[in-house]
């Protein structure tokens, strides 16, 4: 079946720091891939997206390339800051069935 | 998040007791889907629904079952609550289920059973 497999945190960083959450999966067929945050006592928002092999999702200083050839989907940031601590999680859809399959979350703590 | 909420935000229940936990959402959505978040397994999926009276079950569906009388109403029911149950329960809605982007999470019920 489908699975998400992401890095173990949680991850702190101090603010400006360069962030690197490495994502892979498994699925059959073509899956979309997410980054979902969930921000301290919120339900999950979603952060970007790619839908196909080399797309590139981006928002609020995030960006995460789909790579068919690795099954990779990780997520970047040039410069964190302090409102970016929350929990994060990669997901597909669309792999073996059409419901969302989450990886189990990295926790990501920015100090001023 | 606007359009879908979850009832209560918080509940405390005993071991061996019922516990209903309720998603309502105002968007007339199709699909409404319920998930239990544990620290080190991420999100997993309960049940989920496809329409009124048709339901399917998740990933970790023992123990739980569901009801949807109305499009806008969907129920999660612990028959008999656990401590394995203590958990924080996300409802989730979209519109059609290949619809890649369009799932919409409520805040989420936080169940403590003691």
């Amino acid at each position: 079946g489908d699975s998400v497999t992401q890095m173990e945190g949680p991850v702190t960083l101090s603010e400006e720091a360069f962030l690197t959450i490495n994502c892979t999966y498994t699925a059959t067929g073509y899956p979309s891939l997410f980054w979902y945050v969930q921000y301290p006592g919120e339900g999950l928002q979603l952060l970007l997206k790619a839908t196909k092999a080399d797309d590139k999702g981006s928002n609020k200083g995030f960006e995460a390339t789909y790579r068919k050839e690795t099954t990779s989907f990780h997520l970047e940031k040039g410069s964190v800051q302090v409102s970016d601590s929350a929990v994060y999680f990669c997901a597909l859809h669309g792999g073996s069935n059409y419901k969302l399959t989450f990886g189990k979350g990295t926790l990501l703590t920015v100090n001023p | 998040d606007a359009g879908i909420t979850q009832s209560p935000r918080h509940k405390v229940t005993e071991t061996g007791t019922p516990v209903t936990l309720r998603c309502h959402q105002t968007e007339n959505h199709r699909y409404m889907y319920w998930y239990r978040q544990d620290p080190g397994h991420g999100l997993r999926l309960i049940h989920y629904s496809y329409g009124v009276k048709d339901t399917d079950k998740g990933e970790v569906s023992d123990g739980y079952s569901v009801s949807r009388s109305k499009t806008e109403d969907f129920l999660l029911t612990l028959e008999s609550a656990t401590s394995s149950q203590t958990s924080v329960y996300f409802c989730a809605i979209t519109t059609r289920r290949d619809r890649v982007d369009g799932y919409t999470f409520g805040s989420g019920t936080r169940l403590t059973v003691v």
